[in-house]
């Protein structure tokens, strides 16, 4: 079993939809990141958080540490958010992170 | 801020070559890293440094070697390249303290062993 299992694996959706991704992980952590990766490779740090919740314009992540999940959320979707959406998990002394399988998302105009 | 560049972007090798993929940052960031990307998988860790000098295996460390000489420089060798390492290799980079900080990837190198 991954200890960091993402779901969807692919989304599609309609522009001006809410879309929510989930992470689930099974191991002790400091710091969840939500990372964006677009057609060509880069990738880019979304969020990084221990408790809570975090919003960024359209974009916001929440995590419950007792539960071992977190989830992003994109309001009002758009073409351009269309891109693979990595949760990561860091934790023990170096912090090393462990990476989900990225969940793939196509919004549609 | 250049933020961290790799290089080369695309690279074809020859089984049996050897290359070394560069990865320069300009934050002074203590952590550095090198990762791989296989379709279908999660990024997976090959080597990692706290600091200039220390280097470490990560998950996936056999057919490479790194080393730290420097804060900002960080490079990746292939020695004799083989087909399995045909992949896009991302060097990262971050300020950790314990807390966890965000962390910095560079554009990614595709590398493909024929």
């Amino acid at each position: 079993k991954n200890e960091v299992e993402q779901s969807p694996q692919n989304l599609t959706a309609q522009e001006g939809e809410f879309i929510t991704i989930n992470c689930s992980y099974s191991v002790g952590i400091s710091a969840l990141h939500w990372l964006q990766q677009h057609p060509g490779g880069g990738i880019v740090s979304l969020f990084m958080l221990s408790s809570g919740k975090k919003k960024h314009g359209r974009l916001i992540a929440t995590i419950n540490i007792q539960e071992k999940h977190s989830s992003l959320h994109i309001t009002a979707s758009h073409p351009r958010d269309s891109a693979v959406y990595i949760c990561a998990v860091g934790g023990g002394s170096q912090g090393n992170l462990i990476f989900g399988k990225g969940t793939k998302l196509s919004v549609k105009p | 801020n250049a933020g961290v560049t790799q290089t080369p972007k695309f690279r074809i090798l020859k089984i049996g070559q050897s290359m070394t993929l560069q990865c320069t940052q300009d934050m002074n960031h203590n952590y550095m890293y090198w990762y791989r990307q296989d379709p279908g998988m999660g990024l997976k860790l090959i080597y990692y440094s706290v600091g200039a000098g220390i280097t470490d295996k990560g998950e996936v460390p056999n057919g490479y070697n790194v080393s730290r000489s420097t804060t900002e420089d960080f490079p990746l060798r292939l020695e004799l390249a083989a087909p399995s390492q045909t992949s896009v290799y991302f060097c990262a980079s971050r300020h950790f303290t314990g807390a966890g900080n965000t962390i910095y990837f560079g554009e990614g190198s595709w590398l493909t062993v024929v």
